[in-house]
């Protein structure tokens, strides 16, 4: 069965790094997530991405937040300065219409120094 | 606000009891309502989409209900055994959104043997 894939699994960064992060949607999905989840708190939503272009952003995804779908497969999440609160466990999602269930990839733990 | 609450925080039973695990959301807007699984450490499965228009779903020993003018949700698990424990995580895609989900804490389920 197809799914949402995440790399790097664990990341460890210096307070300051940009980091990127990586995900592989489900091929023949359309709508595009990421999530957060700080330790021991709910999963928040950052940002959706639909037809190329984002549809919806929280507050959490501030200036120092970009996401961009390079090559057709591939969905990134960008920090570019990364502070000790990113900390925290990042989830892609995808679904393949807009009424349909979201499918999560295994998320990427960023540890920021 | 809009917003998402689960309770019990944490539910412990023995292996064979069916159990209740309760969502309230605070808007009747809802567009839909999905129940994932999370165990530690690892990202979301989905287990059931309720549609705002549908009273409930099943799937197995799992059955989802839906009552938008309470702003309730139920999932009930049937014969539980050790192999359903894990967080539940009830999320609730509101009105007005363009897909992103607003989760709950979660209920910690544990099934002893």
């Amino acid at each position: 069965e197809p799914e949402v894939t995440q790399t790097p699994s664990h990341q460890v960064t210096q307070m300051g790094q940009e980091v990127i992060l990586r995900c592989v949607p489900i091929s023949n999905h359309l709508y595009f997530y990421w999530y957060r989840q700080i330790l021991g708190q709910k999963v928040e939503f950052l940002v959706s991405f639909y037809n190329n272009e984002i549809s919806e952003k929280s507050e959490i995804f501030d200036d120092q937040f970009s996401v961009e779908r390079p090559d057709g497969s591939n969905f990134t999440l960008k920090i570019r300065s990364t502070k000790l609160e990113d900390s925290a466990m990042y989830f892609c999602a995808s679904k393949p219409g807009p009424t349909d269930t979201q499918y999560f990839g295994p998320g990427t733990r960023l540890t920021v120094l | 606000k809009q917003e998402v609450t689960q309770i019990p925080a944490a539910l412990s039973v023995p292996e064979g009891e069916n159990l209740v695990l309760n969502c309230s959301f605070t808007d009747s807007a809802i567009y839909n309502l999905q129940w994932f699984r999370q165990d530690p450490g690892k990202g979301l499965t989905s287990l059931l989409l309720i549609q705002s228009s549908q009273r409930e779903q099943t799937s197995g020993r799992l059955n989802a209900s839906l009552d938008k003018s309470s702003g309730r949700s139920t999932l009930y698990i049937a014969a539980s055994q050790p192999g359903d424990s894990a967080t539940y995580l009830c999320a609730v895609r509101y009105r007005g959104s363009q897909g992103n989900l607003i989760f709950g804490k979660g209920t910690k389920l544990s099934v002893k043997p």
